[in-house]
């Protein structure tokens, strides 16, 4: 099992382009978060799912938008690439039952 | 809303050495508690977890860590570190049956050899 998978790992948008980060888990989990890491600040929720064709926002939601495209995956949206988006972005899963997340490795993003 | 709280930014220690990283959450009902680990280039994997029982949670690699819930803490502990704990640490609470997770700010330890 991989777990949960994140592409691309870096990325460098110039401001206001586009992109998509994705991300994948083969782990069965109903609720899957996108959460940003920033330095001084820990991680914070951005958006999640939890379940299969419900998204909610988190704390940051600002400037991004999500899919939960099946039970696998959950795309996060930057529609127009902002400097202050410039961070390390984090996929996780989690069974529905208990809060423990597992983690993917990282999309370290920057805009300039 | 919940908050948590880490008491120190940064820790630098000696081989051998115990380490305490303290954690504080503001939450009035029911707490699931968890400490995840950040070893430098990866990323966050859970070191333990407490959701109800014993206060006193065994995690791996030699962790630990005590809920009080009359201070509203849940302290990480290590008797004896290695050089290999050097990484970040992040205490994270989510209230009941809340999906969301709120992390500390993280604290880096640092092991010198």
């Amino acid at each position: 099992n991989a777990g949960v998978t994140q592409t691309p790992k870096f990325q460098v948008l110039k401001t206001g382009q586009s992109m998509t980060l994705q991300c994948a888990q083969d782990m069965n989990h109903n609720s899957m978060y996108w959460y940003r890491q920033d330095p001084g600040m820990g991680l914070r929720l951005i958006y999640y799912s939890a379940s299969e064709g419900t998204t909610d926002k988190g704390e940051v939601p600002n400037g991004y938008n999500v899919s939960r495209l099946n039970k696998r995956e959950f795309s996060l949206r930057l529609e127009s690439a902002a400097p202050s988006q410039t961070s390390v972005y984090f996929c996780a899963g989690g069974p529905i039952s208990y809060n423990e997340q597992f983690f993917g490795p990282g999309t370290r993003l920057t805009v300039l | 809303a919940q908050s948590v709280s880490q008491h120190n930014h940064h820790v630098i220690l000696s081989e051998a050495a115990s380490l305490e990283l303290g954690c504080n959450y503001s939450y009035g009902g029911t707490v699931n508690l968890f400490w995840y680990v950040q070893y430098p280039g990866q990323h966050l994997q859970l070191l333990l977890k407490y959701f109800s029982g014993d206060p006193l949670v065994k995690g791996i690699k030699g962790f630990e860590a005590e809920f009080i819930k009359s201070k509203f803490s849940f302290n990480l502990r290590k008797p004896s570190v290695q050089w290999s704990d050097t990484a970040e640490y992040f205490c994270a609470v989510n209230g009941g049956n809340d999906y969301k997770l709120s992390f500390g700010a993280g604290t880096t330890v640092t092991v010198r050899a």
